[in-house]
C-alpha cells in the first residue's frame, strides 16, 4: 500500500483565494483525520470522520474551513477565503480502528503558504 | 487549559550517547500516551506507546517512562544514531475522549556526529 496520499505537497496562494487540500486514506481504513501543524500551536486536530461521516469538527477554526469525505477513498479540506494566518502544514491521517498509537498513519502533509 | 507540553524545545546529543526527551501533561484522566517521530518533510510516525496502568515500556532502543504522580512522560533513546535526528512529539488520549489524540508541541533532537 502506498500509504496516506496527500496533494498538493506545496500550495502557495494569495489571501482571499480558495484552497482545496486532498487526501486519499489507506484502503480499508475507517477513520480519517485532518490535522494542522504550526510552530506556535503544534499539531491540532481539525476534524475527523468515521465511515465517511464527520464525527467531531470542533477543531475547525471557523466557517472558512470545511471538510468533506464523499467516499471511503477521498477527502478534501477547503479554506475559503484563505488568510495568511492559515499558513501551516496540513496533515491527513487514517486508521483502521480508533487510533491507538501504531494504528494511525499520517500522510506527508501539504505545506500551505497564504501570501 | 488542559495541555500536553514539553520541557525543552531542542536537544543536541552526541552520536552513540543516550537521549531523554521529556513531556508533561495536565489531565489526570489521560489513560494512553504515544510518542511520535517526525522527520523533515514527513508526517509523524509512531514510535512507542504506553497505557496508564504501566510505568515503563521498552521497544527497540527506546523506552518510555510514565510517572502518573507528577504527570510526566519521557522517551529514552539508547545509543543514538544520525537517523534519530527528528522532532519528537508526545500525544495523549483521554479516557472517554473518543478517538482524539492531543499532541504536544515537540522537541527537536539533533544528533552530533
Amino acid at each position: 500500500d502506498a500509504g496516506v496520499i496527500q496533494s498538493p505537497r506545496h500550495e502557495v496562494t494569495e489571501m482571499g483565494q480558495e484552497v482545496t487540500l486532498r487526501c486519499k486514506p489507506i484502503s480499508g481504513h475507517d477513520y480519517l483525520f485532518w490535522y494542522r501543524q504550526t510552530m506556535m500551536r503544534g499539531l491540532e486536530l481539525l476534524i475527523y470522520f468515521n465511515n465517511n461521516v464527520p464525527i467531531d469538527d470542533s477543531g475547525m477554526p471557523e466557517d472558512r474551513f470545511s471538510a468533506k469525505m464523499p467516499n471511503a477513498s477521498f477527502s478534501t479540506l477547503k479554506i475559503q477565503p484563505s488568510e495568511p494566518r492559515d499558513s501551516a502544514v496540513y496533515f491527513c491521517a487514517s486508521s483502521l480502528f480508533p487510533p491507538r498509537g501504531e494504528k494511525l498513519f499520517f500522510g506527508s502533509g501539504t505545506q500551505l503558504s497564504v501570501l | 487549559g488542559e495541555s500536553v507540553g514539553l520541557h525543552l524545545p531542542t536537544l543536541s546529543v552526541q552520536e552513540g550517547d543516550n537521549s531523554i526527551i521529556n513531556c508533561a501533561y495536565s489531565n489526570s484522566a489521560s489513560d494512553y500516551f504515544i510518542w511520535y517521530k517526525q522527520e523533515s518533510g514527513k508526517g509523524p510516525q509512531f514510535i512507542i506507546d504506553i497505557r496508564s496502568n504501566m510505568d515503563k515500556r521498552q521497544g527497540q532502543r527506546v523506552t518510555v517512562l510514565l510517572n502518573k504522580t507528577v504527570k510526566h512522560l519521557s522517551l529514552q533513546i539508547a545509543a543514538t544514531q544520525p537517523g534519530d535526528s527528528a522532532v519528537y512529539f508526545c500525544a495523549e488520549m483521554r479516557a472517554g475522549g473518543n478517538e482524539k489524540l492531543t499532541f504536544g508541541t515537540g522537541t527537536r533532537l539533533t544528533i552530533i556526529p
